[in-house]
């Protein structure tokens, strides 16, 4: 089984700064992780996934996240934030090879604002 | 492509009363699933369907929630009797397959108040 920590609850950063949003992991097996975006009263979007390779993945809208198997840590980077960045960000953590396939355990969120 | 579709975007019940909601997947996407939302917290997976068989309903409540997939394509998800702990965003997802971590995509949801 798998679970995922995300370390803060709420982000408050002013437009054009630079954010970090922090998601811990643990589990037995390898994993694939992931990152979600959640719009408020819209479903969730992927912003960008780990499945194997390079360490440093990019996504959509400027993101990208670096996975850190030593310190089991999936956390997400942007350099510069905007307005419409505001949003609930989830991180996701999947088994590799279960036999329950891409069951996606999700952390509790984090809700980035960004003010101007 | 059209995305995950879902009925109804709202609904407002009355405690001990039943609900029905309906998801069409992206077509051709042969893994389905069930997620609850509650406020303040993340998704979390409630059955999943590869076709029309049950992958994992580990974490269903069985007591009061049901679920089919007809013919491998849509599903609906029932609560009867529904508790105040039920509301919450009911989020439909779909897969081209399960495992290898293949990309999930979400539809809006529905949203459930019980009162």
């Amino acid at each position: 089984a798998q679970s995922v920590t995300q370390l803060d609850s709420q982000v408050p950063v002013f437009e054009e700064a630079p954010v970090e949003l922090r998601c811990n992991y643990s589990s037995s097996v390898s994993v694939y992780l992931f990152w979600y975006v959640q719009y408020p009263n819209q479903g969730l979007q992927l912003l960008l996934k780990y499945l194997s390779g390079s360490t440093l993945v990019k996504g959509i809208n400027g993101f990208e996240a670096e996975f850190n198997k030593s310190q089991t840590s999936f956390h997400l980077r942007k350099p510069s934030v905007h307005i419409s960045d505001t949003a609930e960000y989830f991180c996701a953590v999947s088994g590799v090879g279960e036999t329950s396939g891409s069951r996606l355990t999700f952390g509790e969120g984090t809700q980035l604002t960004v003010n101007p | 492509e059209a995305g995950v579709a879902q009925s109804p975007r709202y609904k407002i019940i009355e405690k001990r009363q039943s609900v029905a909601f309906w998801c069409n997947p992206i077509s051709g996407h042969a893994t389905l699933y069930w997620y609850q939302q509650i406020l303040g917290q993340g998704p979390k997976l409630l059955i999943q369907f590869q076709n029309n068989g049950v992958v994992d309903d580990s974490q269903l409540p069985k007591d009061r929630f049901s679920a089919e997939r007809l013919k491998g394509v849509d599903s609906t998800l029932k609560i009867q009797p529904a508790k105040l702990e039920d509301s919450a965003v009911y989020l439909c997802a779909s897969s081209q397959q399960g495992g290898l971590g293949n990309t999930i995509y979400f539809g809006e949801g529905s949203w459930l108040t019980v009162v």
